[in-house]
């Protein structure tokens, strides 16, 4: 079956451009999570959506982050004014409600210029 | 604050032996672990995890063990072949039942030689 689709694969935006990354999670998965990899660095946890509702948005770096989930289904991650800090590799994930496995997709590499 | 670490970023090993990773955690609310394994330009894939009740578990090739009072897990890899060449994440979650947010670790790139 499809696995998680994310889009677009590589961005290039200018400092204080908005961005918006796109996730497309396996059918069926009611949870999301997005985190980021940044150059030499682990993934690090963004935010997580249980259906559209997202009880954890601890480590949205900033308010410039927002992200949002509609129909259980797609969600759009978006950064306002980028900066170079945001140059990262934006990764989504899903999983079923009850599971701890989560499936990767192949991420969005953002390069803030 | 790093609460699960990967203190080895590299690792080499001939194709056949074993391969050793290895991760070390902080927080002893952690009861869940988890490896990943990741090749370029792709996300990672889910290797093989174990809850925190456990201390060992076997899927093929691939064992975790978990030794939780020294906060520490391992991946073994044995035979290791050229096709595990990677980088490995170990990750860890807290919260048993419900799907919740992993930390991971920085990563080790495992080499397999021929």
């Amino acid at each position: 079956g499809a696995g998680v689709s994310q889009s677009p694969s590589n961005k290039v935006t200018e400092k204080g451009k908005d961005v918006e990354l796109r996730c497309d999670p396996i059918s069926g998965h009611t949870a999301l999570y997005w985190y980021r990899q940044r150059l030499g660095q682990g993934l690090e946890f963004l935010i997580y959506f249980q259906g559209n509702s997202a009880p954890d948005k601890s480590g949205l770096p900033s308010d410039r982050f927002s992200a949002e989930r509609t129909g259980e289904s797609v969600s759009t991650l978006t950064i306002q004014r980028t900066q170079q800090e945001d140059s990262a590799v934006y990764l989504c994930a899903s999983s079923f409600r009850q599971g701890y496995e989560q499936y990767f997709g192949p991420g969005t590499r953002l390069t803030v210029t | 604050d790093q609460q699960v670490k990967q203190n080895s970023p590299s690792l080499s090993v001939q194709e056949g032996r074993i391969s050793i990773l290895n991760c070390d955690y902080t927080n002893s609310m952690f009861d869940y672990f988890l490896w990943y394994k990741k090749y370029p330009a792709e996300g990672p894939t889910f290797l093989i995890s174990i809850s925190s009740i456990k201390d060992k578990n076997e899927d093929g090739r691939f064992t975790v063990f978990l030794n939780k009072s020294a906060k520490h897990l391992s991946l073994h890899i044995v035979p290791s072949q050229p096709g595990d060449s990677a980088v490995y994440f170990c990750a860890a979650s807290k919260g048993t039942g419900t799907a919740s947010k992993l930390t991971f670790g920085t990563g080790t790139r495992l080499q397999v030689t021929l």
